[in-house]
């Protein structure tokens, strides 16, 4: 069965930093590209981080540019996202999601999603 | 302000036919980059429902079809049923200097009356 899974969500202070990971399963990691993507409550989706199959090509939106780090390990069939200097606007479900590489990929798989909350 | 712009709402009744419009501009949709779309259930992850414009993936109803036209792209769900009450995001790819980046549609509330 194709999944991925995350985790290390949780509640954390204004200006702290969490580590989201994502484990996957049942596919070639290796060989698709991977995303995160974010929606805060009660809100629509926002893309935030791209890593191509190598590591070679990294993509972030302007918001999280310089506090978010997006990694992964092709060995251990993960993806992690480093989050630093967390604000209250960064309150959301964090999903990984996967595409083939493509120029104008989809997403899939998608994982069932992490919740971070900012908050003091 | 999403760059790509969904209705928040439509609604239909059961059997019926309804449409959901994902309108870009000529740096997204106008560009060339092809359009995806993903359905959303409460309390769930988001699910690949159409993709390259007019595909379905293994498993998808033939109910759901996807167009793509100029700046804009549209989802068509016919033979409405209770279970499609359900968030649809469209998705495509926007430039940038640094390359093309991701881009989502607002999302539209499906309700099934």
């Amino acid at each position: 069965e194709v999944q991925l899974v995350e985790s290390g969500g949780g509640l954390v202070q204004p200006g702290g930093s969490l580590r989201l990971s994502c484990a996957a399963s049942g596919f070639t990691f290796s060989t698709y590209s991977m995303n995160w993507v974010r929606q805060a409550p009660g809100k629509g989706l926002e893309w935030i981080s791209y890593i191509s199959s190598s590591s070679r090509i990294i993509y972030y939106t302007d918001s999280v540019k310089g506090r978010f780090t997006i990694s992964r390990d092709n060995v251990k069939k993960s993806l992690y996202l480093q989050m630093n200097s967390l604000r209250a606007e960064d309150t959301a479900l964090y999903y990984c999601a996967g595409d083939l590489g493509y120029s104008s990929s989809w997403f899939d798989p998608w994982g069932q999603g992490t919740l971070v909350t900012v908050s003091s | 302000q999403s760059v790509l712009t969904q209705p928040p709402s439509v609604s239909g009744a059961p059997g019926q036919r309804v449409t959901i419009s994902c309108t870009g501009s000529s740096s997204n949709i106008g560009a060339g980059y092809d359009v995806h779309w993903y359905q959303q259930l409460p309390g769930t992850a988001p699910k690949l429902l159409i993709y390259g414009n007019d595909n379905r993936p293994s498993g998808v109803p033939d109910r759901f079809s996807g167009s793509k036209s100029g700046t804009s792209a549209s989802l068509a769900i016919t033979g409405l049923q209770a279970e499609d009450e359900a968030f649809y995001y469209c998705q495509s790819y926007d430039n940038s200097l640094t390359g093309p980046y991701v881009v989502f549609g607002g999302g539209t509330k499906l309700t099934v009356l």
